[in-house]
């Protein structure tokens, strides 16, 4: 059974960094063709990619965000870790990962964690 | 950067009634597009991969067609456990997400 669950602060100040942690399990980050991807979804809003790793250590991100995300990965611990700098109360959002699957020319965010809200105030 | 554009933003049908929803890229993305749905209070959940090819498990009254620009998302014969929001989401060139079709009872 594959699981995801996100972790980090739920309230953040401005300015700040946010840090947030994926820890998944039944599925291993150094298999070919699976990766972990961050989404963001501002509270009655659509759904916004951030940012992806893939097994191969292959990384994209948004390029409205580029400047201000770093995803990285943990495969013995399996983790994945966003940073986003520099957050402002636009960015507060529920915040899920997905793992993500490659398939011949298919790409997919498969299964999903269950997303964690977090708040940018003073 | 690819724009997704989806059609109706909300739709109110009964049950049984077969629903469609559009969505259209700003460029060619071949037929690299998904379909979620997402239920209120939940995560997405895969429904549709490669524009037509249906996720394990899911119901057969789910399907998605077309490929370029324009694409297709029907429900044959709507259910009560259908109300969700149903978003389509481009892999051409890296990932965008349409703004979502909320489909309700009516």
């Amino acid at each position: 059974q594959i699981t995801l669950k996100e972790s980090g602060p739920t309230l953040v100040k401005p300015t700040q960094t946010l840090t947030l942690t994926c820890t998944f399990s039944g599925f291993s980050l150094s298999t070919s063709g699976v990766g972990v991807g961050w989404i963001r979804q501002p509270p009655g809003k659509a759904l916004e990619w951030l940012a992806l790793i893939y097994w191969n250590d292959d990384k994209r991100y948004s390029p409205s965000l580029k400047s201000r995300l770093t995803i990285t990965k943990d495969t013995s611990k399996n983790q994945v870790v966003l940073t986003m700098t520099n957050m402002d109360p636009v960015d507060t959002a529920t915040y899920y990962c997905a793992r993500a699957y490659q398939l011949l020319y298919a790409e997919y965010f498969q299964h999903w964690g269950q997303g964690t809200l977090v708040t940018v105030s003073s | 950067d690819i724009q997704m554009t989806q059609s109706p933003s909300s739709l109110s049908a009964s049950v049984g009634d077969r629903v469609t929803i559009t969505c259209q890229a700003s460029q060619d993305i071949s037929n690299y597009l998904n379909w979620y749905q997402q239920k209120p209070g939940k995560a997405p959940k895969l429904l549709i991969y490669d524009a037509s090819n249906l996720e394990t498990g899911v119901p057969s009254r789910f399907s998605g067609s077309g490929s370029g620009t324009d694409f297709t998302f029907t429900i044959s014969s709507l259910q009560p456990e259908d109300i969700a929001t149903y978003y389509c989401q481009q892999y051409d060139n890296l990932y965008t997400f349409g703004q979502g079709t909320k489909l309700e009872i009516k």
